[in-house]
């Protein structure tokens, strides 16, 4: 299975400043997500990034909130911008097992960073 | 619209007894149903899947789920219930309608063994 590092594993921030979250994998894989998730709830889907092309986001969220970028196919980076308590969340990035993002393939989960913003 | 329903928020279960976490799902065409485990602080963890085949699939842990077509149910089962298993438990379907495959995921139930 695939290991994931997430950095920073949690961060204290300041309301209107901005915060950018690495997702490193230790093997190429073609899809990677991006989670929120409240303490205890449900995880929400914020994006996909495929490398090479822009991240396709959902319902909701938008890419001048949440940029990311996916510059090759082992990293990732999400960006939490001008940050307001209602950001305050654990957000995970994930990645589908073999690489080709199919159907059939197991998903794998970074241990999250956990952002607190006052 | 794919979805999966966990109708439970809580269950609590003894030591040692035998332990079940609810989902249900709907989908269009075959599901492909996933089951995780969250630890305090930590990421999800896999515990098993369903894709074709038996319909009871075993994971880790001690931990198996049976799947029911007729019902449309996916329910995580474990023999014996252990301290340590205590954790939130996520079911998540495969959305084969979206070209990301992307997991569906429901609300969560939070398993509480007692000692």
């Amino acid at each position: 299975s695939a290991v994931i590092s997430q950095k920073p594993s949690r961060d204290i921030c300041q309301r209107g400043t901005s915060l950018t979250i690495q997702c490193q994998v230790d093997s190429q894989v073609t899809m990677m997500f991006w989670y929120r998730q409240q303490p205890g709830q449900s995880l929400t889907l914020i994006a996909t990034a495929n490398q090479g092309s822009e991240a396709t986001y959902e319902s909701g969220f938008v890419i001048d909130k949440f940029p990311i970028s996916r510059p090759n196919l082992t990293f990732s980076t999400l960006t939490v911008s001008n940050m307001s308590p209602e950001d305050s969340s654990i957000y995970l990035c994930s990645v589908a097992e073999g690489g080709t993002g199919g159907a059939k393939n197991i998903q794998y989960f970074g241990a999250g960073t956990r952002l607190s913003v006052l | 619209a794919q979805s999966v329903a966990q109708p439970e928020d809580q269950v609590n279960v003894a030591e040692g007894n035998p332990l079940t976490v609810k989902c249900t799902y709907s989908v269009s065409g075959n599901p492909y149903l996933f089951w995780y485990v969250q630890y305090p602080n930590r990421g999800l963890q896999f515990l098993l899947k369903y894709i074709t085949g038996d319909n009871l699939v075993k994971g880790s842990y001690g931990f198996e789920a049976e799947f029911n077509k007729s019902q449309t149910s996916f329910h995580l089962k474990k023999p014996s219930a252990l301290v340590s298993d205590s954790a939130l438990y996520f079911c998540a379907v495969r959305d084969l309608t979206s070209g990301t495959y992307k997991y569906i995921f429901g609300t969560g139930t939070r398993l509480k063994v007692l000692a």
